[in-house]
């Protein structure tokens, strides 16, 4: 497509459902990567991939929270039991191979736990 | 561990004046990529202005530059002839040249224009 895109743009569960947001990534774009930006801070690396695997996965908070990216295009991060601490903007962003810059975000899903 | 600090949590200007938003970040690597990105309420993050840090020429786009001061680990953004558009949330951003493939954000700072 012609941008990041991610689904959906906005949702709000209860505490302890599970959740799957969903970004589908520019065409062609080998390296994706997922943020977490909480209420008046700038977003928070959670994990890397390059292709269909995950090279860096370092900021994945705790194991409720796990990400796949099946066939190397789309992508979707998933979070068990979901706590009201989760609630925060999830932003995905895209890259041709290494990003240095070449960055493309979308406009993320804002996770509202309640 | 980079770190990106913004000690501006909000700033305004006047409609067509300049404004200067602040970012220190702290590294050992000699070679990464430090960045401006804008937030307007979509959320989208809009990339604004790249810097190489071996260049040592400052990046400049436009209204937007950059003064990059290596030696102090400063990166701050001008923004001359302000434009009721350019009011959103700024953030400054690290990339290591190679490897990390993690973006580390400031805090950001809100710029607001005044007509």
């Amino acid at each position: 497509g012609a941008g990041v895109s991610q689904t959906p743009s906005n949702k709000v569960t209860e505490k302890g459902k599970y959740v799957e947001l969903r970004c589908d990534p520019i065409s062609g774009h080998t390296a994706l990567y997922w943020y977490r930006q909480s209420l008046g801070q700038g977003p928070e690396f959670l994990i890397y991939f390059q292709g269909t695997g995950a090279a860096d996965d370092s900021g994945l908070p705790n194991d409720r929270f796990f990400a796949v990216r099946p066939e190397g295009s789309v992508s979707t991060l998933k979070i068990q039991r979901t706590e009201r601490g989760d609630s925060a903007v999830y932003l995905c962003a895209s890259s041709l191979g290494l990003g240095a810059g070449g960055y493309t975000f979308g406009s993320g899903t804002r996770l509202t736990v309640v | 561990a980079q770190t990106v600090t913004q000690s501006q949590p909000e700033m305004s200007v006047q409609e067509a004046e300049t404004v200067t938003l602040s970012c220190t970040y702290d590294t050992s690597e000699s070679d990464y990529y430090l960045f401006w990105y804008k937030q307007p309420p979509s959320r989208q993050m809009i990339l604004v202005i790249r810097q190489e840090a071996y260049k040592q020429q400052n990046a400049t786009e436009n209204r937007f530059s950059v003064n990059f001061q290596k030696a102090a680990k400063s990166f701050s953004l001008k923004i001359s002839d302000s434009q009721l558009g350019d009011a959103a949330m700024y953030f400054c951003a690290y990339d290591s040249y190679q490897g990390a493939q993690k973006l580390v954000f400031g805090q950001g700072t809100r710029l607001t224009i005044n007509p």
